[in-house]
């Protein structure tokens, strides 16, 4: 089964733009791909953050945006808070059916 | 108001079996795309299952052929019945489903249930 990576960490600082991304372990993410992005922070449920590439879910901070970056998914937070600081996950869809989450991305906000 | 509850997990041994249900309420199961997702001690989310509107159900790779999902729309409610279990399998299992107001396949997982705690072990 083709795997999908994250970034296992990453860091930024308050106020500062940080970028995170969704890739296939063989081939690129396309929107056919509908590349979806939750947060979730320690022993709560996940939280949908995008769908479908680039549409933010409903009461989303519009500083949350999704996007493809060559041959990858991408989320991008602008102006982060101490409060971003939490798991990122995406999520592609495969086809047949099957969704595959990525290993999930540690945000620090420092 | 949309509500998911998961009950039936605990702890078991190798290869025995367990069956977790997930009771809905404010929606109907028949009519959205409901989910099982998990997350093992310390690790990621893994997408487990899910079933259809039109009763088509899929699985992930690791454990097609293990675990069926169903659903009892009488009682609204979705089962995943879990065979041959392995010690990989110990995980929270979410079920999670899309907005019922607009239930397109692709729509997010805007809603979860608390989880509940499955621990395979000897």
């Amino acid at each position: 089964q083709t795997v999908v990576t994250q970034e296992p960490s990453f860091s930024v600082s308050p106020g500062g733009t940080v970028t995170l991304t969704c890739g296939l372990s063989s081939g690129s993410v396309s929107t056919h791909f509908y590349p979806t992005w939750y947060q979730q922070t320690p022993g709560q449920a996940p939280h949908t953050l995008i769908y479908s590439t680039n549409i933010r879910s409903s009461g989303v901070p519009d500083r949350f945006s999704g996007s493809i970056l060559g041959n990858k998914a991408a989320l991008t937070i602008t102006g982060a808070q101490a409060d971003d600081e939490c798991d990122y996950y995406c999520v592609l869809y495969m086809g047949s059916g099957i969704w595959v989450f990525g290993g999930g991305t540690k945000l620090t906000v420092l | 108001e949309v509500h998911l509850v998961a009950t039936g997990g605990g702890l078991i041994q190798p290869g025995g079996s367990l069956r977790l249900s997930c009771a809905a309420s404010g929606f109907t199961v028949s009519r959205n795309y409901m989910n099982w997702v998990r997350q093992a001690p310390g690790k990621g989310l893994e997408w487990v299952s899910v079933i259809y509107s039109d009763g088509r159900s899929y699985y992930a790779d690791s454990v097609k052929g293990r675990f069926t999902v169903s659903r009892d729309n009488s009682k609204n409610t979705v089962d995943l019945q879990m065979n041959s279990l392995r010690g990989e399998d110990t995980a929270v299992y979410y079920c999670a489903t899309n907005n019922p107001q607009t239930s397109r396949w692709y729509d997010p997982l805007d809603y979860w249930g608390q989880g509940t705690q499955v621990t395979v072990s000897s």
